[in-house]
């Protein structure tokens, strides 16, 4: 059985950083397109970030240049490094994948506030 | 941006009746059209991708259709555990994009 489990959120104050993990079991990040969601209290569903099996990736332009999707093969673990967060990023995020977000975590809630 | 607009907001309806929700772009996806059912507290579940193809697992009266800009979930007799919000969700273009929700609640 696939089950993916994201760690690593928290209370953060404006202009602070993160770093989120997703941890799969039964699947390997290195194998698979990987996705970042994320999901604003009470929201829709909105796309953050993708990396492919190649290591290209792709960003939504409301996080480009402040966040970072990576992977440590050796780990079997994907990572969000979010940087110079904003009260807009508070969210659940979710991490995903499969070639069409097959697989996903439970979540992980990253509320920024002062 | 490619925007993804769900009708209606909310669908109010008893179980076992047919539930019809509609996905349009705008601007054409081909089949690069996922659906996927959130309840409550939990994380989004996959329920059909590519338009027409249900995932793993995913009941058989659980339908999609549709290609370009229109697409249609259905689901054939609803059962209680099918109350919830339901998202499409496009693979086509950059950014990804999701439709706005569903909700399917029960009358």
């Amino acid at each position: 059985e696939v089950q993916l489990v994201e760690s690593g959120g928290g209370l953060i104050q404006p202009g602070g950083s993160l770093r989120l993990s997703c941890a799969p079991s039964g699947f390997t990040v290195s194998g698979n397109f990987m996705n970042w969601f994320r999901q604003a209290p009470g929201k829709g569903l909105e796309w953050v970030s993708v990396i492919y099996n190649d290591g290209s990736t792709h960003y939504a332009d409301s996080v480009r240049g402040r966040f970072t999707v990576s992977r440590d093969n050796s780990k079997n673990t994907l990572y969000l490094h979010v940087n110079n967060l904003r009260a807009e990023d508070t969210a659940v995020y979710y991490c995903a994948g499969g070639p069409n977000s097959d697989y996903w975590g439970q979540g992980t809630l990253v509320t920024v506030s002062s | 941006e490619i925007v993804l607009t769900q009708s209606p907001a909310t669908l109010s309806l008893s179980p076992g009746e047919r539930a019809t929700l509609s996905c349009r772009a705008s601007r054409s996806v081909s089949t690069y059209l996922a659906w996927y059912q959130q309840k409550p507290g939990q994380a989004p579940r996959l329920l059909i991708y590519d338009a027409s193809n249900r995932a793993t697992a995913i009941p058989a009266r659980f339908s999609g259709s549709g290609s370009g800009t229109d697409f249609t979930l259905t689901i054939s007799s609803l059962e209680p555990e099918d109350f919830a919000v339901y998202y499409c969700h496009q693979r086509a273009n950059w950014p990804r994009t999701f439709g706005q929700g569903t909700k399917v609640e029960i009358k």
